[in-house]
């Protein structure tokens, strides 16, 4: 089974508006951590959230916001006032911490319209 | 400080040679990782270091891959008689327990630029 399943290969999101990139995870692990990332054209990868798997309040960070619902092992991340600079690849990624592995998802391409 | 570098930045190989791709990372980074990330994919874990514990190498592909940390800092990974399948961008990331706001901790990775390699 996928540890990591991000289902949207691409979104479209007009400029200022808030967009949603959904992640779901599978794991057995009762303490984990969730973070997102994301990869310019550039090609270099940019961490931009984490979430512990017993934090009790969603993280956030700037205009980045991770909606933890445990129970249904998703973290979706959730950019508000998206800007141009926001086109990018994103990728949703987890970390066991009986394990060492980070395991990550497929990508979301998230692209930002003026 | 310094980030995580890698070396070379492009390798442009023929099929059948052998190329060695090198990982310097965060100095006090324990943790260095190992993916590869071919065209519009996402990350392949291949190997993991942890300190002076035996890597994990359940990613590694085939026997043809293989990677050595040297006094727990730098990071080779070496591929024996490339392959054009093996054509992808390989990324290292080094790794450390870092204490967030109220009190909580997480394990951020830290990733280098790449190495984009080319199997002709």
């Amino acid at each position: 089974a996928q540890k990591i399943t991000q289902t949207q290969p691409g979104m479209f999101v007009q400029e200022k508006e808030a967009v949603t990139l959904d992640c779901t995870y599978d794991t057995s692990d009762p303490s984990y951590g969730l973070f997102w990332y994301k990869q310019p054209s550039s090609g270099e990868m940019i961490f931009l959230i984490y979430q512990g798997s017993y934090d009790q309040q969603n993280a956030t960070e700037g205009r980045y916001s991770l909606n933890f619902q445990k129970a249904r092992k998703s973290a979706n991340l959730v950019i508000s006032a998206s800007q141009l600079g926001d086109s990018a690849m994103y990728f949703c990624a987890m970390r066991e911490d009986n394990f060492n592995k980070f395991y990550f998802g497929s990508g979301t391409k998230l692209n930002v319209k003026p | 400080g310094a980030g995580v570098s890698q070396s070379p930045s492009n390798k442009v190989t023929e099929k059948g040679k052998d190329v060695e791709l090198r990982c310097d990372p965060i100095s006090g980074h324990t943790a260095l990782y190992w993916y590869r990330q071919s065209l519009g994919q996402g990350l392949e874990f291949l190997i993991y270091f942890q300190g002076n514990s035996a890597p994990d190498k359940s990613g590694l592909p085939s026997d043809r891959f293989s990677a050595e940390r040297t006094g727990g800092s730098v990071s080779t990974l070496t591929i024996q008689r490339t392959q054009q399948e093996d054509s992808a961008v390989y990324l290292c990331a080094s790794s450390i327990l870092v204490g967030l706001a109220g009190g909580r901790a997480s394990y951020e990775q830290y990733f280098g630029p790449g190495t984009r390699l080319t199997v002709t």
